[in-house]
This record gives structure tokens, sequence and C-alpha cells, in this order.
């Protein structure tokens, strides 16, 4: 089954506008991790959510996690040129740490 | 900030060839990993590694692959005979339990 589902797939927003990142799942997890990644480079974490958690701030960074529905959003407030990047949700269950990621959301702010 | 580094960070070499990608976690981790992720896909798990032996590991990771963890520093992914489909980037991770974080990458590329 496919783990960490991202919509949109691609979004394009002026600098200053919040951005949203939404995230499915379909089985139990222990936690969501968000992450970072600009063109070509390595995962930057952001913030990880655990299940038993339901929202979480860092910054301009907020995320929300409805285990009910098996979702998570990240938002991205006041957005600035340098917050473009790919972004990927991951979720980890089981003893090892596992991580399953999604195909990510492609994020462009325009200056 | 201890971050987690890699080498080389561009590897070329012939299908058929050994390649051992070296990585150097951060040290108080117990938990290590690698993922890969070909051009334009998703970030996939290939291994994790707890108490000196492979706690997981994915379909991908047959036996073609293999890590170790030679010293109290380092952790190597060696692919014994490589495969045009083997070209990726290559990340390693490290955990203290929980977040993982990731090095910034080694690209794999197979002619």
């Amino acid at each position: 089954s496919q783990q960490g589902e991202e919509d949109p797939q691609a979004l394009s927003i002026q600098e200053g506008e919040n951005a949203t990142m939404n995230c499915s799942y379909k089985t139990s997890i222990n936690n969501l991790q968000w992450y970072r990644q600009n063109s070509g480079r390595g995962l930057v974490h952001l913030i990880l959510i655990r299940s038993n958690e339901r929202e979480k701030h860092s910054g301009r960074l907020r995320v929300t996690l409805d285990t009910s529905k098996k979702s998570s959003s990240l938002l991205i407030t006041a957005s600035r040129a340098a917050d473009t990047a790919s972004y990927f949700c991951a979720t980890a269950r089981g003893n090892t740490g596992k991580l399953i990621f999604g195909q990510g959301t492609t994020l462009q702010v325009k200056p | 900030e201890p971050e987690v580094t890699q080498t080389p960070s561009h590897q070329v070499t012939q299908m058929g060839q050994e390649v051992i990608l070296r990585c150097v976690p951060i040290s108080n981790h117990l938990y290590f990993y690698w993922y890969r992720q070909i051009l334009g896909q998703k970030v996939e798990f290939l291994v994790s590694f707890y108490n000196n032996e492979i706690s997981e590991k994915s379909e991908i990771f047959d036996d073609q692959f293999s890590v170790e963890r030679p010293d109290g520093s380092n952790f190597t992914l060696k692919i014994r005979s490589t495969k045009l489909e083997d070209s990726a980037m290559y990340f390693c991770a490290s955990s203290a339990g929980t977040s993982q974080f990731f090095g910034p990458g080694t690209r794999l590329t197979v002619l």
C-alpha cells in the first residue's frame, strides 16, 4: 500500500502568501516527519509529529495530524523565495524507524 | 551543529563493478539507514541497521547489497555488481531514536 501521498503535486504562490501541503497515509504510524529537498540536494528534516499529537509549530511551520483521517498538513506562513523546494512527508512505523516517503509537493515561491 | 556526511558526492562506475558508498553518521546516534532516490521518483527505504546488525531491509536490498559499520564512525553501503538501474541518489541517515537526519547524498551513475 502507498504511504505518505502528498497533494498538491505542485504549488506556485507569491512571496508572503501561505502554502499548505497535505499528506495522506494508509496504515497506523508512530510518527510523521516532514522534509524539504532543494533541487538535487539532500533532505532537510523540518519537523516531527508523534501519533498522539495533533498540532506542532516550529517558526513559520505548522503541522497538523489527524490520525482518524490518516492525514497531515504542513503550513508555511509568510512564504519566502528561499522556501522554493520539494516537500515530503514520511511516515514511521514499527520498531526499526523505517521511513516511507510520499511523492512530494513541489513548491515555487515567486518573489 | 552535528550533521551526517557522505562521500563521495558523485560516483561514476561501469556496470558490473563494485562500489562502496561511505557515510559518517552523527556521533551519538544508534540507528542508521540507507535510502535511495531514482531521478524524478520518491525516496525509497533500503535498509536499517542497529546494534551492529540489519534490523530491516526492503525488497530492493538483495544479495548484491551489503552494509557494514567497520569502526565507531563509518557506515558503508556496498553494491557488489552494479546494474544500470542502480543509478540513483543514495542517502544515509542516522537517528537517536525518532527524527532521522540525512546526509547530502551520493549520486551514483552506472554506465
